[in-house]
């Protein structure tokens, strides 16, 4: 398998600007995770995904922030309207049936 | 609501030195512990976990870790380290039962020839 596949690598939007992160879990994984990571929070669970159904999204900073999984091998991630404090890296990771997550390479997001 | 706690942010050793990074957690049972390791731009890898039994696990690269609960910690040992071994460590925690995994602020680890 290729792992989870994460598309942008890197984004640099202006603010005001709608956002959409992009990831592909591993084939059989049951469990998605959307992470924020920043200097200054470290790495925060935005949300996550069991059999694509939104468990728990306490961690979704604002209403700006949305996520979905239409089906078993993609989800997005999307801020409208982005701004600077936005910034960071962005990363999804996969399950299978526990917290045992293998980790995408990461979305690197710029808001100018 | 479970907790870790990494005291070293960061951490220099020297190329075959041993290491241990440290790694406190606060949760009122038993918990699932892990160790992550990021390379520069990189995603985080499992380096090693531990759910249950031996206290004492092995992970890749030549790692390991030991659970000690009455000290509340999962310390990560190698007993030789390499040049590539540079990188940040994140130790994090999860509740049994629940998919939600709490991360440390990380250790950064810095090899000197």
């Amino acid at each position: 398998d290729a792992g989870v596949i994460q598309s942008p690598r890197h984004e640099v939007t202006e603010m005001g600007q709608e956002v959409t992160l992009r990831c592909k879990p591993i084939s059989g994984h049951d469990y998605l995770f959307w992470y924020r990571q920043t200097m200054m929070r470290g790495l925060e669970l935005l949300i996550y995904f069991n059999n694509n159904v939104p468990i728990d999204d306490s961690g979704m900073p604002e209403d700006r922030f949305s996520a979905k999984m239409p089906n078993a091998s993609f989800s997005t991630l999307k801020i409208q309207p982005s701004e600077p404090r936005d910034s960071a890296v962005y990363f999804c990771a996969s399950s299978h049936r526990g917290p045992e997550a293998f980790f995408g390479q990461g979305t690197r997001l710029t808001v100018v | 609501a479970q907790s870790v706690t990494q005291p070293d942010i960061h951490i220099t050793v020297s190329e075959g030195a041993s290491l241990e990074l440290r790694c406190n957690y606060s949760y009122g049972a038993t918990p699932y512990l892990f160790w992550y390791v990021q390379s520069p731009g990189q995603g985080l890898q499992l380096l090693l976990k531990y759910f249950s039994g031996d206290t004492l696990v092995q992970g890749i690269k030549g790692f390991e870790a030991e659970f000690k609960r009455s000290q509340s910690s999962f310390n990560l040992r190698k007993p030789s380290v390499h040049w590539s071994d540079a990188a940040e460590y994140f130790c994090a925690v999860g509740a049994r039962g629940y998919q939600k995994v709490t991360f440390g602020i990380g250790t950064k680890l810095q090899v000197i020839p």
